[in-house]
């Protein structure tokens, strides 16, 4: 069974602050995605990386697919209150269906 | 362009009862999901259609849950009879295909609470 670890599960810091959540399997991936849940909300999708050591910059988010196709992080720079959410990584071998982590809950206080 | 539409809400009911939730995809969009999230964890796959057929339902409790998408478009999950554990946020999503290339979009989900 694949399983997808996510750490920390809870974070929380000030505004301005750098973070770096992690995602981590023992299993090979095809791709990973990383995806953003606010409160009542669906998981909004951030984005997807599908080769080994690549890395994905979207504004303030910096996305890394490990070597091996087994991790992934994503590092927030100078963090503001409108990051807060819950972080998911999902992880998909060719022919599967997605495995969602636990997330990382993530709160800025300003 | 419109989301994912799922409705109700919000629903609590007693252990025992029978639920149905609805699900109404991105227009155009071949491949619809239902997932499970209990609280403090992620999202899981509960079924997976490709237009009317099913795709994936290896993780549904079939001898509670059902669900069913005959015009290809919208769907219904339902629980009967529904248990303490099913307390849960479901959500939908649908994608313009299958596979990590395909982006999979989210509706709000339904809450549901059974007492």
């Amino acid at each position: 069974t694949q399983l997808l670890e996510q750490s920390p599960q809870f974070l929380s810091i000030q505004e301005g602050e750098n973070l770096t959540v992690y995602c981590n399997s023992s299993s090979v991936f095809s791709s990973l995605q990383w995806y953003r849940q606010e409160p009542g909300e669906g998981p909004v999708l951030l984005v997807t990386v599908v080769t080994g050591g690549e890395v994905k910059k979207l504004k303030r988010l910096t996305f890394q697919f490990g070597d091996a196709r087994k991790d992934s992080s994503l590092h927030i720079t100078a963090a503001q209150p409108g990051d807060t959410g819950l972080y998911l990584c999902a992880g998909e071998e060719a022919g599967t269906a997605l495995i969602f982590g636990k997330g990382t809950t993530l709160s800025v206080s300003s | 362009e419109a989301g994912v539409a799922q409705s109700p809400r919000y629903k609590i009911i007693e252990k025992r009862q029978s639920v149905a939730f609805w699900c109404n995809p991105i227009s155009g969009h071949a491949t619809l999901y239902w997932y499970q999230q209990i609280l403090g964890q992620g999202p899981k796959l509960l079924i997976q259609f490709q237009n009317n057929g099913v795709v994936d339902d290896s993780q549904l409790p079939k001898d509670r849950f059902s669900a069913e998408r005959l015009k290809g478009v919208d769907s219904t999950l339902k629980i009967q009879p529904a248990k303490l554990e099913d307390s849960a946020v479901y959500l939908c999503a649908s994608s313009s295909g299958q596979g990590g290339g395909n982006e999979q979009f989210f509706g709000p989900g339904t809450r549901l609470t059974v007492l």
